[in-house]
């Protein structure tokens, strides 16, 4: 498979736990987003990395959301003491270049209760 | 006024039928544009990208009026395989991609 793979498909947590997010992209692709959706709205921007590089961050990460990509290939999403305004779909994307269209993977459904 | 904006619908459309969707965007420096497509309760996929001199896949014809910031996407001859959201994407310079809130499509037989 070589498209946009995320890890776990669907997770249920408690408020107050933590959470981690896997997200393997096309392998050549040097650009990988986090995006976040709830039900109505269009995708929201969280953060980016061009290789392992972290180069910007949404003002709606905030200090309880990390994501790395620390050998420039997958990259993790990790949500601290989780609170139910959380609960979202988190979505990896990856392109080739700036300016290209992004794939995205299948998304990581959170619901925190 | 919200980076991109587009008219959340529904548009109920019979089959057979020409629709057309438009979003405006408000960053003056945006350089990359494109039309997703998301089925609901999966990830979007990426439909066509619009370039200046506008660009058509066969039913599908997307336009970008810079002066009036805002771009298009015709579907012509609409079939119950479209029905979907389409959500329209910009990329003002080094930013990455602003979705729109997308616009939902329902064909109907």
């Amino acid at each position: 498979d070589t498209g946009v793979s995320q890890d776990p498909r669907h997770k249920i947590t408690k408020r107050g736990q933590n959470v981690t997010f896997r997200c393997d992209p096309i392998s050549e692709h040097n650009r990988l987003y986090w995006y976040r959706q709830t039900l109505g709205q269009g995708p929201e921007f969280l953060t980016y990395f061009q290789n392992e590089a972290q180069l910007e961050k949404s003002r709606l990460l905030s200090d309880r959301f990390s994501a790395e990509r620390p050998k420039g290939s997958f990259s993790t999403l990790e949500i601290q003491r989780t609170e139910q305004g959380d609960s979202a779909m988190y979505l990896c994307a990856s392109s080739p270049v700036e300016g290209s269209g992004l794939t995205f993977g299948a998304g990581s459904r959170l619901t925190v209760l | 006024r919200k980076e991109v904006e587009q008219d959340p619908g529904p548009f109920n459309v019979p089959e057979g039928a020409t629709v057309a969707f438009n979003c405006t965007y408000s960053n003056s420096a945006s350089q990359s544009f494109f039309w997703y497509r998301q089925d609901c309760r999966k990830e979007p996929k990426l439909l066509m990208s619009v370039y200046s001199s506008g660009n058509e896949d066969g039913r599908f014809t997307a336009q970008l009026n810079r002066a009036s910031q805002y771009i298009s996407l015709l579907i012509r001859d609409s079939k119950l395989s479209d029905s979907a959201t389409y959500l329209c994407v910009v990329m003002g310079g080094n930013t990455p991609l602003v979705f729109g809130k997308g616009t939902r499509l329902s064909v109907i037989a």
